[in-house]
């Protein structure tokens, strides 16, 4: 079955360790996205990937990065996490054609501890 | 403004019973699609139903379908038959044609369903 991977689903690092967490998808869509969710919240989308265009969301921390070298993998970079940086990490992705309604589907995500 | 709203922060049901979720969205979009979205505690993200602005009938999918009034703005979602299973939390959320890769979610409500 076409799915949405992501690895490790469990992720502890410490204080200012950097971390990477993986994405990988078979679905074969052109865009990709990265949310961090903390408990009891709505996802908030970090950035997105257009094939190969990036782009940023105005308030997300410079901290965050993030790589894509191809349509199946994506990357999310924490840089040096702080303990505000603990939360659940979704990866998404989705077609896009002439309007953006189409269907994200996400990935089981990875919880970060940050010790 | 908040464009997606979900004013049950928590809901329970009988099992067996069908049960109604709220969700009323603002837009001046005339495209958008609406979604919504089942997160279990394990953290994934599952899409449900999706109900796109120009759909002249309501979506259903097994169990799912959403009550669409277009009018009034409202999506909600109603499960049938509940099962001890859909016990999690479901989120709303739209996506609008020209709001290019966005998704804006609702603040979630979290169903109990009872034994």
């Amino acid at each position: 079955d076409a799915m949405v991977i992501q690895n490790p689903r469990y992720q502890v690092t410490q204080f200012g360790k950097p971390v990477t967490l993986s994405c990988s998808q078979t679905l074969n869509h052109n865009v990709m996205y990265w949310y961090q969710q903390k408990s009891s919240q709505a996802p908030k989308l970090l950035f997105h990937y257009y094939d190969k265009d990036f782009n940023n969301e105005a308030d997300t921390p410079d901290n965050f990065q993030s790589r894509r070298p191809n349509t199946s993998f994506c990357f999310l970079d924490i840089r040096s996490p702080g303990l505000g940086d603990a939360a659940m990490y979704l990866c998404a992705t989705s077609t896009y054609r002439d309007r953006g309604t189409d269907t994200q589907y996400f990935g089981p995500g990875t919880r970060l501890t940050v010790l | 403004a908040q464009k997606i709203t979900q004013t049950q922060p928590g809901m329970f049901v009988q099992e067996k019973e069908a049960v109604t979720l709220d969700c009323t969205y603002d837009t001046s979009d005339p495209s958008y699609g609406l979604f919504w979205y089942k997160q279990p505690s394990s953290g994934e993200m599952i899409f449900l139903i999706y109900q796109g602005s120009y759909d002249q009938q309501n979506a259903t999918e097994g169990r799912y379908s959403l009550n669409f009034q277009k009018a009034r703005k409202s999506a909600n979602l109603v499960i049938s038959a509940s099962q001890l299973g859909d016990s999690a939390m479901y989120f709303c959320a739209m996506r609008e044609g020209a709001g290019g890769f966005k998704t804006i979610f609702g603040a979630g409500t979290r169903l109990f369903v009872k034994a």
